[in-house]
């Protein structure tokens, strides 16, 4: 059964410091990956989106990497900023955005 | 240029009535994806719609319903409504390529009582 497992569930931070989330899925085929970044009460943003072929992806203070071999994927996230609290959700695509198998997310909360 | 725009922003309802949330997609933007967002799950695809017809739908049940107008928006009806579809209902459109980013409208809160 195709899945994304994201972990942890949630995640209390001090403003400034760095995190990393975790993304497993068992999803065949396999397209794409992608991170979100969901404000509470709006749509997901798009983070990066990575193929097979790419293992690291920047956004500004946003790295995502990919391991396609282990099928895990992590987001880290440097220098935290109070407005990085939110929800980030990774998605795997075996093809097609009505395939699209989405994380159940990470909710991060920074603190100052 | 204005992004995917969703109404109304929140919408309560009873059991048993018929709800209709509506989506624009981005201009020139013909594909409209909708999703279901339940607290606590992972976003489930709910309905495609491509040039005015409907291409696929997810595993949800038939009172679950849509259509896309020739100007590309489009509605979602839900009827006879359950307390279980209480959700966050977002559109989508795909920037292009499958590899392309999907943007995201702000979303319908449904709340059921």
């Amino acid at each position: 059964k195709n899945q994304v497992e994201q972990s942890p569930q949630s995640l209390i931070i001090l403003e400034g410091k760095n995190c990393t989330l975790q993304c497993n899925y068992t999803v065949s085929p396999f397209s794409n990956l992608r991170w979100y970044k969901q404000d509470t009460g709006r749509g997901p943003v798009s983070l990066t989106i990575m193929t097979f072929s790419e293992n690291t992806k920047s956004n500004g203070r946003y790295t995502a990497t990919l391991d396609a071999d282990t099928k895990q994927s992590s987001l880290h996230i440097t220098a935290s900023q109070l407005s990085d609290s939110a929800s980030y959700i990774c998605v795997v695509s075996p093809g097609g955005y009505n395939k699209l198998i989405f994380g159940a997310g990470t909710r991060l909360a920074v603190h100052p | 240029e204005a992004g995917v725009t969703q109404s109304p922003t929140h919408l309560i309802k009873t059991r048993g009535q018929q709800a209709t949330l509506r989506c624009s997609p981005i201009s020139g933007h013909t594909s409209v994806y909708w999703y279901q967002q339940a607290l606590g799950l992972g976003l489930q695809f709910l309905l495609w719609y491509d040039e005015g017809e409907e291409r696929n739908r997810g595993n949800f049940p038939p009172r679950f319903s849509g259509r896309q107008f020739p100007n590309y928006s489009s509605e979602l009806n839900v009827n006879a409504l359950e307390l279980e579809d209480s959700a966050l209902y977002l559109c989508a459109n795909p920037g292009g390529t499958a590899n392309e980013k999907l943007f995201f409208g702000s979303g319908t809160q449904l709340s059921v009582l």
